[in-house]
Formats: structure tokens, sequence, C-alpha cells
């Protein structure tokens, strides 16, 4: 999305973090999620944080928000194989529709 | 049990034809969405319904007609399709609420395919 931006691509190798950014531009978003989608799959929910926090963990993942700077991130701790997909950022409107990144791939190397 | 099923999965067919996806959640949810996926992965809300009433109808043609019979169930009725049509189409619902997250939940997607 336009509005919405994220990286294209991101390669780690297996065991290291990944950290996926993303920058949003409505100010008045109130909520902010992570999904993830996996190849011929729908999209999963992974996460979402509070407009009025700065971070949230979640087992692997951590989420951190900077609202000042509109930048949103996450961060999966002990990357597996299994965490190859792509990873959307989406920010919530007053109309609870969901505006979304334009996505990153995430690639894990064995 | 599947919490929000669309089908077909897949659909291929002719230009100029009319076509029809539905969608079902069985979660209770109040609020339910269309959205496409063209082939960059980007994805776009097209339609959403609460309570069977439409609240969002973004630039979309209007060969495009949704129709929600009840709260569970929003379609997608698409006349003379198009080549550029052709893309996933994701149906998805929330629950309302005030000062709660409204997240969403998607169905596997329905991949077009206008030849």
């Amino acid at each position: 999305g336009e509005d919405v931006e994220q990286s294209l691509f991101l390669s780690v190798r297996e065991g290291d973090s990944s950290v996926i950014n993303c920058t949003y531009t409505d100010s008045s978003s109130t909520y902010l999620y992570w999904y993830k989608q996996e190849p011929g799959a729908g999209l999963q929910l992974l996460t979402y944080i509070f407009s009025n926090m700065d971070m949230k963990q979640d087992q692997r993942l951590t989420v951190l928000l900077n609202k000042k700077d509109k930048h949103l991130s996450l961060r999966i701790a002990d990357t597996q194989t299994g965490d190859s997909a792509i990873y959307f950022c989406a920010e919530e409107t007053g109309r609870r529709a969901l505006t979304f990144g334009s996505g990153t791939r995430l690639q894990v190397q064995p | 049990d599947t919490a929000v099923s669309q089908t077909p999965k897949y659909l291929v067919t002719q230009m100029g034809n009319d076509k029809s996806i539905k969608c079902e959640q069985n979660l209770g949810h109040d609020t339910m969405y269309w959205y496409k996926q063209d082939s960059k992965k980007f994805l776009k809300i097209m339609f959403s319904y609460n309570n069977k009433e439409l609240i969002i109808n973004e630039t979309v043609p209007n060969r495009f007609s949704p129709k929600s019979p009840d709260k569970a169930h929003l379609n997608l009725h698409i006349n003379s399709l198009e080549l550029g049509d052709s893309a996933v189409y994701f149906c998805a619902s929330s629950q309302g609420g005030t000062g709660v997250s409204h997240e969403q939940f998607f169905g596997p997607g329905t991949r077009l395919t206008v030849l």
C-alpha cells in the first residue's frame, strides 16, 4: 500500500533474529497488526499492538511501536525455516478496515 | 472447525462471464470484509458490511456487488469479468466494540483467473 511501507525482502539464517520494519501514515490509527501469509494460504494474525503502547512481547515475537515516527517493527527471535513467509503490517482506520503494507518476504536459510 | 470459509478456492473463467464467491463465518462476528490481493501481493479493502449494512465501498467497479443475506455470510458477485479481475479475493470478519481491537480473521482466499 502506498500509505504503509515495508521493505520487500529479508533473508536471515536459521537461529538468528529477524526484524521486519513498517512505516505507516495515519497518526489516528488505534491498533496496528502483523499478519503472516504462507504460500498459497490466507492471512494469519500474529499479533497486534494498541497505539498507546511502546512494546508488546508474545513468545518469540516482539513488537515495537514508535508513534512519533510512525514506525512499527516485528522482531522474531530464533528464526526457524517455518517462519519463511510474507509478513504484512496493517493499520486500522476509523472505519475498521485495514490498510496493509506491501508485505516483506522473509527467507530463512538453514 | 473452519472459522472463515470461502468457496470456491479456485475459479477459472472466461472474460465476460458472471461469477460469485461465497463467504461464511462461524465466529459470531458482526462485520465482514472483502479484500483483493493482486499479483504483487498488494492487499486492498473492497467492501465491508456491519450487521448486513454496507459500511465501506471503496473505488471498485460497479460490476462487483456484495450481498449479505445475514451476519454470517457475505457473498461477492462479479459481472462481465475482465482480465484485470484476476487476483486472490479474501473474505474476513471481525467483532465490533469500542476501545477494543478488531482483529480480522481471514478466509483461505479464492484465486480467480480470467482467461
